[in-house]
């Protein structure tokens, strides 16, 4: 079975600096997906960014970028120029692409984004 | 497009009381699913539907039921709650293997 670890239950970081949140996954399977899902104090839980597990290149969404090393099963995400309303949970997930799995996401326990201003 | 709503946004219910969480998507998406999030942990996959018509249990079923008689509703049934049922719920809907999209939750409270 699929398990995704999230080691750093809580994260701080000064306003305008880079941080990056750590996330491992443990997978037989070759072909999946890797997100990170922020949840502000909202509850919303917001896609960050988005992985494909055969594309090498790493994926970038503006400020957020992450550092997929299939082989060390890692996928960390970082934040440059952080900001306020980054503060969040953030939480890694994996999806097999197989419909067999029925897609379902598994989930690390989160991190804890702290900004400090 | 609404994307994905939830109704109520939060409930209080007495043990041994049952309620249903509506889902709605109005984007065609084939999939749809509910999960629970509980302080600490990730969230965790209570039932889910491929399709209209078909559903199946995710990691955490007892003491839910789900029903997809439309491609747009997925509602999840609380059949005699429980204090260990307080949690928040979210409801998450994608086509095939796309991304999820979450609902905004419902906090349920179960005295």
């Amino acid at each position: 079975a699929q398990t995704v670890t999230q080691s750093q239950p809580e994260m701080s970081v000064q306003e305008a600096e880079t941080v990056t949140l750590s996330c491992t996954y443990d997978t037989s399977e070759s072909d999946y997906y890797l997100f990170w899902y922020k949840q502000p104090p909202s509850r919303q839980m917001i896609l960050v960014i988005r992985q494909e597990a055969y594309k090498q290149q790493n994926a970038t969404e503006n400020r957020f970028s992450v550092n997929f090393q299939k082989a060390a099963k890692s996928f960390s995400l970082k934040i440059s120029d952080s900001q306020l309303g980054d503060a969040a949970m953030y939480f890694c997930a994996y999806r097999s692409a197989f419909r067999i799995s029925n897609y379902q996401l598994i989930w690390g326990a989160g991190t804890k984004l702290i900004i400090k201003p | 497009n609404a994307g994905v709503t939830q109704t109520p946004k939060f409930q209080v219910l007495k043990t041994g009381q049952s309620m249903t969480l509506q889902c709605a998507q109005d984007m065609n998406h084939e999939y749809m699913s509910w999960y629970r999030q509980d302080p600490g942990m990730g969230l965790r996959l209570i039932h889910y539907s491929v399709g209209a018509g078909i559903t199946d249990q995710g990691e955490v079923p007892n003491g839910y039921n789900v029903s997809r008689s439309t491609t747009e509703d997925f509602p999840l049934r609380l059949l005699s709650a429980a204090p260990s049922q307080t949690s928040v719920y979210f409801c998450a809907s994608s086509l095939g293997a796309g991304d999820l999209l979450f609902g905004p939750g419902t906090r349920l409270t179960v005295l």
